[in-house]
């Protein structure tokens, strides 16, 4: 069954420091998406990503973040400075179409930011 | 917002029984999913509900929406040591692009 797939499983980064998160998302698939789940709260969507653009981001989706397909395959996250308060696991999901359709997530990369 | 919200919080119930959670949400939705997660894990798909749609089922899952109420409930039948896990509630609106999910119901299935 496809699946999406997220590297690393798990990332510590010194504060400071840019990390990306890597995603394969489900082949057949246009839309892409980022969320992250602080420990021990709701999953926050960052952003989504059609069509080789950003179509909706969050407000937690500042200038520190951008998302990337650097081809036709791949779906990356960068964080360029990472704060204390990065620190959550990172989903990356994607879905065949915007609506009436069923959104898989990745098993996410765990963040750690020391 | 219209993030939903589950209710319980947290469900212990027996081997066999079964489990019940609901969702509430506060604006119009174009779909409802349910998810799982195992503890520390990735979000699993379990089951979409349309907004026209009243009652899915899915193997021991049944889902029901009234959106008059903007509620959706999941019921897991013949519960298993298995399903033990979180379980959220994620809804989209008409002509968004992003998934508002809930706090979750953690559920504990006691062998």
């Amino acid at each position: 069954e496809p699946e999406v797939t997220q590297t690393p499983s798990h990332q510590v980064t010194q504060m400071g420091q840019e990390v990306i998160l890597r995603c394969v998302p489900i082949s057949n698939h246009l839309y892409f998406y980022w969320y992250r789940q602080i420990l021990g709260q709701k999953v926050e969507f960052l952003v989504s990503f059609y069509n080789n653009e950003i179509s909706e981001k969050s407000e937690i989706f500042d200038d520190q973040f951008s998302v990337e397909r650097p081809d036709g395959s791949n779906f990356t996250l960068k964080i360029r400075s990472t704060k204390l308060e990065d620190s959550a696991m990172y989903f990356c999901a994607s879905s065949a179409d915007r609506g009436n359709t069923e959104a898989f997530f990745g098993q996410g990369t765990r963040l750690t930011v020391v | 917002s219209q993030q939903g919200e589950e209710d319980p919080q947290a469900l212990s119930i027996q081997e066999g029984e079964n489990a019940t959670m609901n969702c509430s949400y506060k604006t119009s939705i174009n779909n409802l999913q349910w998810y799982r997660q195992n503890s520390g894990r990735g979000l699993v798909h379990l089951i979409l509900i349309r907004s026209n749609e009243r009652e899915k089922h899915s193997g021991r899952l049944r889902v029901t929406l009234d959106t008059s109420k903007k509620s959706s409930s999941l019921l897991i039948t013949a519960s298993r040591a298995a399903d033990t896990a979180s379980y959220f509630c994620a809804t989209d609106a008409f002509g968004d692009y992003k998934l508002s999910f809930g706090a979750g119901t953690t559920v504990t299935v006691r062998a």
